[in-house]
């Protein structure tokens, strides 16, 4: 069995300021783990995905995250929020390297980019 | 590259009639096809998953004589839901994943009204 827990529903930062998107994971194997982005009208995007190698994941737009065993947890970090990263974000966790296989998503958490 | 597309992007029906969504993989073989449905700021759930030639898999609880799904080549899967009512009012979203690409690829989305 495998389940994600995002802690924030909805999170609110100044431009140019830190983001941090929380995220807890629960799986009785070796979990892949992914963050995808939701534009509104847009298709799930794939910012970044971890399959047992390097512990700290870098992805596309600043985004970033680090996989810590022991914390169950697959925190998303950017240094410094823009205006474009508004959005929706999914943690989602795949008992597949490649996600080919069942995706279990989080409830999401909605970000807010404010002047 | 890894483009899905869904078609249509948003429908309305009235109740008892059924409609049929489109999922296109266009620029790879999509050897497995998943479709998930989207409530109002909540997560995706998995509704089904398909392979090209086969008979999908549906999640515990999705009656699969209501949500027909059917993947007759390695391109294109169709989700058609039978004699819709308003419970079934929802955000559709189908993925595809290939040999090759390995990770899930999402479409756009359709949105179902059903009156």
């Amino acid at each position: 069995a495998q389940s994600v827990t995002q802690l924030d529903s909805h999170v609110s930062v100044s431009e140019g300021t830190p983001v941090l998107l929380r995220c807890n994971y629960s799986s009785s194997y070796s979990p892949s783990l992914f963050w995808y982005v939701q534009h509104p009208n847009k298709g799930l995007q794939l910012l970044l995905k971890y399959t047992s190698a390097a512990t700290l994941v870098k992805g596309i737009n600043g985004f970033e995250a680090e996989f810590k065993k022991s914390e169950t947890s697959f925190h998303l970090t950017k240094p410094s929020a823009h205006m474009s990263d508004a959005a929706e974000y999914f943690c989602v966790v795949s008992p597949d390297t490649g996600g080919a296989s069942k995706l279990t998503f989080g409830t999401g958490t909605r970000l807010q980019v404010t002047l | 590259g890894a483009v899905v597309s869904q078609h249509p992007s948003w429908v309305i029906c009235k109740s008892g009639t059924s409609v049929k969504i489109e999922c296109r993989s266009l620029d790879f073989q999509a050897t497995t096809m998943f479709w998930y449905r989207q409530f109002p700021k909540q997560s995706l759930m998995l509704m089904a998953t398909s392979n090209e030639g086969s008979k999908a898999t549906y999640e515990q609880g999705v009656e699969k004589d209501k949500f027909l799904i059917n993947h007759a080549s390695l391109t294109l899967s169709t989700l058609t839901v039978t004699s819709a009512h308003p419970e079934d009012s929802s955000f559709y979203i189908c993925s595809a994943s290939g040999r090759v690409k390995g990770e899930q690829f999402f479409g756009p989305g359709t949105r179902l009204t059903v009156l």
